[in-house]
């Protein structure tokens, strides 16, 4: 069965440092790899996918993330953060059936 | 956005009540999904639907029904709240299955007193 682990469930950082969210997954299979955002009070968005080729992906709001398959790593990163960037990051995982299993969720916090 | 609505938006319901939350989309996907948000689970999937009439169970599917009469309608039905059914839930489309990205409401709060 596929997993989703973050393994941090809050991550403070001041405004304009960078950030990195860490993401791991377990499975058998090839997968694809999605991150998400949720702004307070609201649904989830999608902020990029890894389907195939290029490891290094980028997405909006300046984010990428970078597939390691020897790792089972999928972490995003954003060389600079801004407030607006403050919400909730999920990672999910698919292997190309019905469902996508999410990750709990990293909670990122902007210091002023 | 990618049209989705639910409804309704909050609502506060007592132990032993039948709840019924809609979700309607406009935009013909063929994949609907109902996720509840809990603080420190993230999200978990209730049920989902790969078609008209055509609905599986997810990880969390106890006490919870679905039924997709129609493609751009998803109802998702507790039959006898509990309060540990208090939760955020969303509902999700997806074009088709695996690769491509799901769609997400804007959410239900239900608080089952």
């Amino acid at each position: 069965a596929q997993s989703v682990t973050q393994l941090d469930s809050q991550v403070p950082v001041f405004e304009e440092a960078p950030v990195e969210l860490r993401c791991n997954y377990s499975s058998s299979v090839s997968v694809y790899l999605f991150w998400y955002v949720q702004y307070p009070n609201q649904g989830l968005q999608l902020l990029l996918k890894y389907l195939s080729g290029s490891t290094l992906v980028k997405g909006i709001n300046g984010f990428e993330a970078e597939f390691n398959k020897s790792q089972t790593s999928f972490h995003l990163r954003k060389p600079s953060v801004h407030i607006s960037d403050t919400a909730e990051y999920f990672c999910a995982v698919s292997k190309g059936d019905d469902k996508i299993i999410f990750g709990k969720g990293t909670r990122l916090h902007i210091l002023p | 956005d990618a049209g989705i609505t639910q409804s309704p938006r909050h609502k506060v319901t007592e132990t032993g009540t039948p709840v019924t939350l809609r979700c309607h989309q406009t935009e013909n996907h063929r994949y609907m999904y109902w996720y509840r948000q809990d603080p420190g689970h993230g999200l978990r999937l209730i049920h989902y639907s790969y078609g008209v009439k055509d609905t599986d169970k997810g990880e969390v599917s106890d006490g919870y029904s679905v039924s997709r009469s129609k493609t751009e309608d998803f109802l998702l039905t507790l039959e006898s709240a509990t309060s540990s059914q208090t939760s955020v839930y969303f509902c999700a489309i997806s074009f088709d299955r695996g690769s491509y990205e799901q769609y997400f409401g804007p959410g239900t709060r239900l608080t089952v007193t």
